[in-house]
């Protein structure tokens, strides 16, 4: 059974702010770590897909990192916007197929 | 191209109804998932199907909920009598298959039972 726990709940941060948020797990008993991006009433967006120890990926003003050793992952919002705002889902897919998700961060970039 | 899309986007129903889900998939993936996201709960995996194998029902939480896949694309879930803690919001992903592939959401339906 895959763990997944993501930390903090919820984040306010003002425009222009950079803010990072966690994904860890106990076991790196998994095939690969996702990161998707939800806005209310919008379909989850794939954002990063990593593999290896040591990953790290980068997408305009956000990048993701994978430690696989110490278990944990890190997404990095540089100078937020409001457009940032969403919840920000962690998941890891296994054997099973099926992602198993963490609760997510809910970030709000205040104007 | 094409993403997933869900029917209906919001569907309200009297406890004891029946409801269906429609999925469409994008067109080449032979992996389809639902998921399911209860008030204040994470997403949470309900049942996967890949080509023409037998689909992995592990997660679907009772006997009154089933799904099918017709000809390989799309797909339906089914909640027989439904129940107030089955409000939630449905999401309906696909990809290529492999483990390490991205999965591609559909924008949900939202589910009210009464």
């Amino acid at each position: 059974i895959l763990n997944v726990e993501q930390s903090p709940q919820s984040l306010h941060v003002q425009e222009g702010d950079s803010t990072n948020f966690t994904c860890s797990f106990p076991s790196s008993n998994f095939y690969a770590l996702h990161w998707y991006r939800w806005e209310t009433a919008k379909s989850p967006e794939a954002l990063f897909v990593m593999t290896l120890n040591g990953d790290e990926k980068k997408k305009g003003r956000i990048s993701a990192t994978l430690n696989t050793k110490e278990g944990y992952s890190y997404l990095y919002i540089k100078g937020s916007q409001p457009e940032d705002s969403a919840t920000y889902l962690c998941a890891l897919s296994g054997s099973a197929r099926q992602l198993t998700f963490g609760s997510g961060t809910q970030l709000t970039v205040l104007p | 191209g094409a993403g997933v899309s869900q029917s209906p986007s919001n569907k309200v129903t009297e406890k004891g109804k029946d409801v269906e889900l429609r999925c469409d998939p994008i067109s080449g993936h032979t992996a389809l998932y639902w998921y399911r996201q209860s008030l204040g709960q994470g997403l949470e995996f309900l049942i996967y199907f890949q080509g023409n194998s037998a689909p992995d029902k592990s997660g679907l939480p009772s006997d009154r909920f089933s799904a099918e896949r017709t000809g390989g694309s799309v797909s339906t879930l089914t909640i027989q009598r439904t129940q107030q803690e089955d409000s939630a919001v449905y999401l309906c992903a696909s990809s290529l298959g492999n483990v390490k592939e991205t999965q591609y959401f559909g924008p949900g339906t939202r589910l009210l039972v009464l």
